[in-house]
């Protein structure tokens, strides 16, 4: 079966530092994935997404992630992070004609 | 545009009392979709629609129902509310493979909070 793993349930990192958070899919043919940004109190916001052609993408808000068809990959990065960012990150692919299958989250704390 | 827009924000309901989440967007999307959000538990898929007057389960459909009698609003109803289904539910919507991407994105409403007592 389809599924988006995401390693690590919470991240902690100091403003100003780099980011990568992972994310794994299992999908046999071509995934389209996405990752959302989710602040508390509030509904699942699109960052970016991937369907094809160049593996590298770019979102809103300085995020970007790689695809990695090899390692089955798709990891969300940002090379300077701000305090604004610390919110819930959820990696997504769309499984099948309905249905989008997301990872459990990753939760990013920002020191100051 | 609004987007998407879910009715209420919040509701605290006593074990056994019935409920109906309204979810209204205005994207002309043909896809519609109810999920609840646990900690811990990501995105659960409880029921979608593919079209006015369809409607299909997801992973977890027990103990709610669905209706789109119209495009753009999609209800969820609890019939009778147990304290399992105290959660937050989240709609989204998003365009058809036929509307010409079929890597077309969910666009999601705010979510509702919900105690059941």
């Amino acid at each position: 079966a389809q599924s988006v793993t995401q390693p690590d349930i919470h991240i902690t990192v100091s403003e100003g530092a780099s980011l990568e958070l992972r994310c794994n899919y299992s999908y046999g043919a071509t995934p389209y994935l996405f990752w959302y940004v989710q602040s508390p109190g509030q509904g699942l916001q699109l960052l970016l997404k991937y369907f094809s052609g160049d593996t590298l993408v770019q979102g809103i808000k300085g995020f970007e992630a790689e695809f990695k068809r090899s390692q089955s990959s798709f990891n969300l990065r940002k090379p300077s992070v701000h305090w604004s960012d610390a919110a819930e990150y959820f990696c997504a692919s769309r499984g099948g004609t309905y249905k989008y299958i997301f990872g459990t989250g990753t939760r990013l704390k920002v020191l100051a | 545009n609004a987007g998407v827009t879910q009715t209420p924000k919040f509701r605290v309901l006593k074990t056994g009392q019935s409920m109906t989440l309204l979810c209204a967007q205005d994207m002309n999307h043909e896809y519609m979709y109810w999920y609840r959000q646990d900690p811990g538990m990501g995105l659960r898929l409880i029921h979608y629609s593919v079209g006015e007057g369809t409607t299909a389960k997801g992973e977890v459909p027990d103990g709610y129902n669905v209706s789109r009698l119209k495009k753009q609003n999609f209800l969820l109803g609890l019939e009778s509310a147990a304290p399992s289904q105290t959660s937050v539910y989240f709609c989204a919507s998003s365009l058809s493979r036929t509307s010409g991407s079929y890597y077309n994105e969910q666009f999601f409403g705010p979510g509702t909070r919900l105690t059941v007592l």
